[in-house]
């Protein structure tokens, strides 16, 4: 079974200062991994994903992610936070081999930029 | 555009009562997602279809029935069985090895 761990329930940063969001993941074999980014009562928005290649894959908005296979991490950082950044983080899995093709979410962190 | 679309965007159901929500592509993706969310929490799968006509049970899937008839559509029924209803459901579409594609959502309360 797959699963995808967010440690942290919310994050809270400063306007201008650099921000990390966790992720730890469990797969079988090697993962294909995203992060989705959601404002209330909205769909979830695609922001990057690792797939192969690269272990720092950057994405929309400034946001990028360093894969760590060693460490089965995939955290999203950003240089510079945005109050606009505020929202609902989420970080997903899935296996290449998985027959299934389901992606498996983390709980979810909530980012909070105050100016 | 290409998107996906759900429908309704708030949805109100009384005790008892089946109610179907809508999701639509127009993206030629094979496999759609249905999750429901909960207040502070993660997505959860409830079903999912890999191909038309074929679909398979996720983590949460009592209480819920899917169709694929056609491979644009994958509404998901919500019936009296599921005894706490009340969410935001997600449905999602993509092809495989690449990121998904969400709807808006759908919001709907038990009356």
């Amino acid at each position: 079974a797959q699963s995808v761990a967010q440690p942290e329930d919310q994050v809270n940063v400063a306007e201008g200062n650099p921000l990390t969001v966790k992720c730890t993941y469990s797969v079988s074999g090697n993962p294909y991994l995203f992060w989705y980014v959601q404002y209330p009562n909205r769909g979830l928005q695609f922001l990057l994903k690792y797939i192969t290649g690269d272990n720092l894959v950057k994405g929309s908005y400034g946001f990028e992610a360093e894969f760590n296979k060693s460490q089965t991490s995939f955290h999203l950082k950003k240089p510079s936070a945005l109050v606009s950044d505020s929202a609902l983080y989420f970080c997903a899995v899935r296996s290449w081999r998985d027959a299934g093709n389901m992606l498996t979410f983390g709980g979810g962190t909530r980012l909070m930029v105050k100016p | 555009d290409g998107g996906i679309t759900q429908s309704p965007k708030y949805l109100f159901r009384k005790e008892g009562q089946n109610v179907t929500l809508s999701c639509e592509q127009n993206l030629n993706h094979d496999a759609m997602y249905w999750y429901r969310q909960d207040p502070g929490q993660g997505l959860r799968l409830i079903y999912y279809s890999q191909i038309v006509n074929d679909f398979q049970k996720g983590d949460i899937a009592e209480g819920y029935s899917v169709s694929r008839e056609k491979k644009e559509s994958f509404p998901l029924t919500v019936t009296s069985a599921q005894k706490n209803p009340t969410a935001f459901y997600l449905c999602a579409s993509r092809e495989p090895g690449q990121e998904a594609f969400f709807g808006q959502g759908t919001r709907l309360t038990v009356v």
